[in-house]
């Protein structure tokens, strides 16, 4: 199976301050078609996980600019731009390539 | 808009049998994969299963392998996960999703005596 790693597990950020957050792959995520199968969602309390970034670095419909993602083979961040009260919630990558599909654990991000 | 709506979900003793269903809407079903994915608070988010747009290839976890079964009704625009043997680990909200996009709100099974 795939591991996927993530850091930090848990963040607080000033409002308006930037803030990442990384995904390591225990194998490339990079499959023949070109394609990146790495993910990135956020899980507001109550919520199902919410698509922000799919393939890497594409910003799902709807997902403010403020957040990106980048990376390749087994490295990968999400970034935040500026962080809004709203953003506040559980961070997860997660890896289609192949099943299993895993899953980070998570990393709680809060404002201080 | 996208609509996956779970239900099925309850309180069932350990080796008990529940079926959970999930109905779609928005979108044209039988051209999608289908995929059920749980959560618990203590191992997070866990894929349980994947089924092809025809239903002819589908794909378990290993923690389910053997006794659960995924299906669809293309007919009917519906999932489906049929679940035996059923553990206290088991006990977990199920999503039902058209990933890696569209997720349901979920169904809770709870899996104790």
């Amino acid at each position: 199976d795939i591991v996927m790693t993530q850091t930090p597990l848990s963040l607080s950020v000033t409002p308006g301050q930037p803030a990442s957050i990384s995904c390591k792959s225990s194998q490339s995520l990079l499959y023949s078609d070109g394609k990146t199968y790495l993910y990135w969602y956020l899980q507001k309390a109550g919520q199902p996980p919410q698509l922000l970034i799919y393939e890497a670095s594409n910003r799902f419909s709807g997902v403010p600019d403020r957040f990106s993602g980048s990376g390749s083979g087994t490295d990968f961040t999400l970034k935040l731009s500026r962080v809004e009260a709203e953003d506040v919630g559980l961070y997860y990558c997660m890896q289609r390539l192949q099943p299993p599909w895993t899953f980070g654990q998570g990393t709680k991000v809060e404002i201080k | 808009e996208v609509q996956l709506v779970e239900s099925g979900g309850g309180l069932v003793q350990p080796g008990g049998s529940l079926r959970l269903s999930c109905a779609a809407s928005g979108f044209t079903f039988k051209n999608y994969a289908m995929t059920w994915v749980r959560q618990t608070p203590g191992k997070g988010l866990e894929w349980v299963s994947s089924i092809d747009e025809s239903g002819g290839l589908t794909y378990y976890a290993d923690s389910v392998k053997g006794r659960f079964t995924i299906s669809r009704d293309n007919s009917e625009n519906t999932l489906y996960l049929q679940m035996n043997s059923l553990r206290a680990e088991d006990t977990a909200l199920y999503y039902c999703a058209n990933a890696p996009a569209y997720w349901g709100q979920g169904t809770l099974v709870t899996v104790s005596s």
